[in-house]
């Protein structure tokens, strides 16, 4: 069964660095998403991707966030210049449609630390 | 606002007994609800959702407008049940909103 993957699986970093993390959404999927769960708190909702532009975008993803979908089967979630609190857990997701019920199928994550 | 609460962050109950894992939610439009679980060390995936009125492994969520409730039950918890359940809104745009989870725990 076709999954979403990420790599890598964690990333360490020193503060004010770059960070790229990478996704391989399913192949058939249109929509792609970046959410992030800091230690003990919710999943929250990042950034959402079509047609390669920006379809909504959370109040944390500012402009030290970037997205990119650079060839046909990656999109990469970038931060510019990492902060403490930007430690979390990244995860991607991707689906076939946005319409009613529509599933989200997410990746394993990656889990940032930035020292 | 668009939130999801998810009131116990910690549910233990013992093998054979009733589940039921508490969602509200607040939103002004027509809500899309979802139940996502995390098994240990593996991916959110879906578990069910209100549109499809399905039964998956047991569990069961009916939707409840006038209680804005989005209630996870199944009648007899099995061990494997044990992971940690998130409850999801999808406010009419390409996202999902989250509650904060809740952990259970079937004892044997």
């Amino acid at each position: 069964e076709p999954e979403v993957t990420q790599t890598p699986s964690h990333q360490v970093t020193q503060m004010g660095q770059e960070v790229i993390l990478r996704c391989v959404p399913i192949s058939n999927h249109l929509y792609f998403y970046w959410y992030r769960q800091i230690l003990g708190q919710k999943v929250e909702f990042l950034v959402s991707f079509y047609n390669n532009e920006i379809s909504e975008k959370s109040e944390i993803f500012d402009d030290q966030f970037s997205v990119e979908r650079p060839d046909g089967s990656n999109f990469t979630l970038k931060i510019r210049s990492t902060k403490l609190e930007d430690s979390a857990m990244y995860f991607c997701a991707s689906s076939s449609d946005r319409g009613p019920g529509n599933e989200q199928f997410f990746g394993p994550g990656t889990r940032l630390t930035v020292l | 606002a668009q939130r999801v609460t998810q009131p116990e962050k910690l549910l233990s109950v013992f093998k054979g007994a009733p589940v039921e894992l508490k969602c509200n939610y607040s939103y002004s439009g027509s809500p899309e609800l979802f139940w996502y679980v995390q098994y240990s060390r593996q991916r959110l995936q879906l578990l069910l959702r209100h549109i499809s009125r399905e039964s998956i492994k047991g569990f069961t969520a009916d939707l409840n407008k006038g209680e804005t409730s989005f209630h996870l039950k199944k009648p007899f918890a099995q061990e494997e049940d044990s992971a940690m359940y998130y409850c999801a809104l999808n406010p009419g745009a390409q996202k999902l909103v989250f509650g904060q989870g809740t952990r259970l725990t079937i004892n044997p």
